[in-house]
């Protein structure tokens, strides 16, 4: 596609449950972001990959949380015995070099119940 | 070290008047800027980008920007603001090395435009 793309596009979980969401980036592109957006506020850093280096996982706020991206393209992040607290709106975007400008996509939303 | 300071959490402006969204930054690198705006359930847009040419960026929408780096400043302005201009704005830093390009968002200016 042209864009970059999410999914789900909503996600309703039990908590405790485990959860995995889905990006595919820009076909090219090289950068690829997870951040969450709580209600209100503003986006809050996850894990940043860039082509075949080791990722930034400095966002990622527990081990719960993980994200892997395969062959350089899809990503995958998984949330492990989901709490109520991780409800927010996941946006993934792609890059197609480090440094240049973020394409975002739509966002999973993600209630735990 | 990269970081970048949104000096408004809400901006209120009257329809037909100027808008200033200010952002500071602070990056160990050359630093590549960014505006970005989010509408009500929308996804994020990117209004300008800063890369090391013009210091004066213009963006879509009647935008644009302002590169200082002796003031570490990249602050957003348009002179006249419209109703559809209501949004949340993000300014974002990123460093041009290759090994640091990680992007780093302010907090928002939360942007109210009046009749």
């Amino acid at each position: 596609g042209a864009g970059v793309s999410q999914s789900p596009s909503n996600k309703v979980t039990e908590k405790g449950k485990d959860v995995e969401l889905r990006c595919d980036p820009i076909s090219g592109h090289t950068a690829l972001y997870w951040y969450r957006q709580s209600l209100g506020q503003g986006l809050e850093f996850l894990i940043y990959f860039q082509g075949n280096s080791a990722p930034d996982k400095s966002g990622l706020p527990s081990d719960r949380f993980s994200a892997e991206r395969t062959g350089g393209s899809v990503s995958t992040l998984t949330i492990q015995r989901t709490q109520q607290e991780d409800s927010a709106v996941y946006l993934c975007a792609s890059s197609p070099e480090s440094g240049a400008e973020a394409f975002f996509g739509q966002g999973t939303r993600l209630t735990v119940v | 070290a990269q970081s970048v300071t949104q000096l408004d959490s809400h901006v209120s402006v009257s329809e037909g008047t100027p808008v200033l969204l200010r952002c500071n930054y602070s990056s160990s690198y050359s630093p590549s800027l960014f505006w970005y705006v989010q509408h009500p359930n929308k996804g994020l847009q990117l209004l300008l980008k800063y890369t090391s040419a013009a210091t004066l960026v213009k963006g879509i929408n009647g935008f644009e920007a302002e590169f200082k780096k002796s003031e570490t400043s990249f602050h957003l302005t348009k002179p006249s603001a419209h109703m559809s201009d209501a949004a949340e704005y993000f300014c974002v830093v990123s460093a041009t090395s290759k090994s640091w390009g990680k992007l780093q968002f302010g907090a928002g200016t939360q942007v109210v435009v009046t009749p």
